[in-house]
C-alpha cells in the first residue's frame, strides 16, 4: 500500500514569491491535514480538509491556503513568502478516525 | 482551548536506565492521546494509542484523566530509542483538530 507522498521534496524561493505543495494521501483517506514543522516550534496546525472542504485552520494568516480536490489530493499555497515560512511542511492523511499518516514533507527554503 | 505541553525540550538518559517523556493536555472533552516518534532521516509515525493499551517496542502510556496526562515510560533505555517523540490529542468533537506538543528530543546515551 503506498503511503502519503508530497511533493516536491525540496522548494528554494525568494521573498515575496508565492509556494505550492502537494500531497497524495493513502487510498481510501478522505481527510489531509497539513502542519508546518519549524526549528523548535514543533508541529504546528495549519489546515484539515475533509471531502473536499476546509474543516478547521490553525493561527495562521491568510497568506496560507489550500485546497482539496475530488480524488482527496491537496496542495498548499502559501503566498508573498516570508524568511520566517521556511519550515518543514508535513500533510498527513487519515481514515475517518484514528492515527495520522504521515509523508516525507516539503522542505522550503525562503531565502 | 485545547492544549498538550510537552514540558522537556531535551531528555539524556542513559543506556539501560528508565525513560519517561512527560505529556499534559489541556481538553473539556474525552479526547484520545497518541505518542508520534521521528526516527533520524524517517517519517513521523505512530508510536502508540491510548485506547489500544498496547507496549510498542517497550514503550507503554497510561492515560491518566485527573491529572490529564499521557506520559510515555519505558523501563530500559535502548540506544535505537534516540528519536524526537510528540504527544498529540484526537478531540471527540469531530470538528476539531489534532493538535501536538512541541515534541521532546531524546537521546540515549551509551
Amino acid at each position: 500500500e503506498a503511503g502519503v507522498t508530497q511533493s516536491p521534496t525540496h522548494l528554494i524561493k525568494t521573498r515575496g514569491q508565492q509556494a505550492t505543495l502537494r500531497c497524495s494521501p493513502i487510498s481510501g483517506h478522505t481527510s489531509v491535514y497539513w502542519y508546518q514543522q519549524a526549528l523548535g516550534l514543533g508541529l504546528q496546525f495549519l489546515l484539515w480538509y475533509d471531502e473536499g472542504e476546509e474543516r478547521n485552520r490553525g493561527n495562521f494568516p491568510p497568506r496560507f491556503s489550500g485546497r482539496q480536490f475530488p480524488n482527496y489530493s491537496s496542495e498548499l499555497n502559501v503566498n508573498a513568502l516570508e524568511l520566517e515560512d521556511s519550515a518543514l511542511y508535513l500533510c498527513a492523511s487519515r481514515p475517518d478516525r484514528g492515527q495520522l499518516f504521515f509523508g516525507e514533507g516539503s522542505r522550503l527554503t525562503v531565502l | 482551548a485545547q492544549r498538550v505541553t510537552q514540558p522537556e525540550k531535551l531528555l539524556s538518559v542513559f543506556k539501560g536506565a528508565p525513560v519517561e517523556l512527560k505529556c499534559n493536555y489541556s481538553y473539556s472533552g474525552s479526547p484520545e492521546l497518541f505518542w508520534y516518534v521521528q526516527y533520524s532521516r524517517q517519517r513521523l509515525q505512530l508510536l502508540l494509542r491510548h485506547i489500544s493499551r498496547e507496549s510498542i517496542k517497550g514503550f507503554t502510556a497510561d492515560l491518566n484523566k485527573g491529572e490529564t496526562s499521557f506520559h510515555l515510560k519505558k523501563p530500559f533505555a535502548q540506544e535505537e530509542d534516540s528519536a524526537m517523540y510528540y504527544c498529540a490529542l484526537s478531540p471527540s468533537n469531530r470538528d476539531d483538530k489534532i493538535i501536538f506538543g512541541k515534541g521532546t528530543r531524546l537521546h540515549i546515551l551509551p
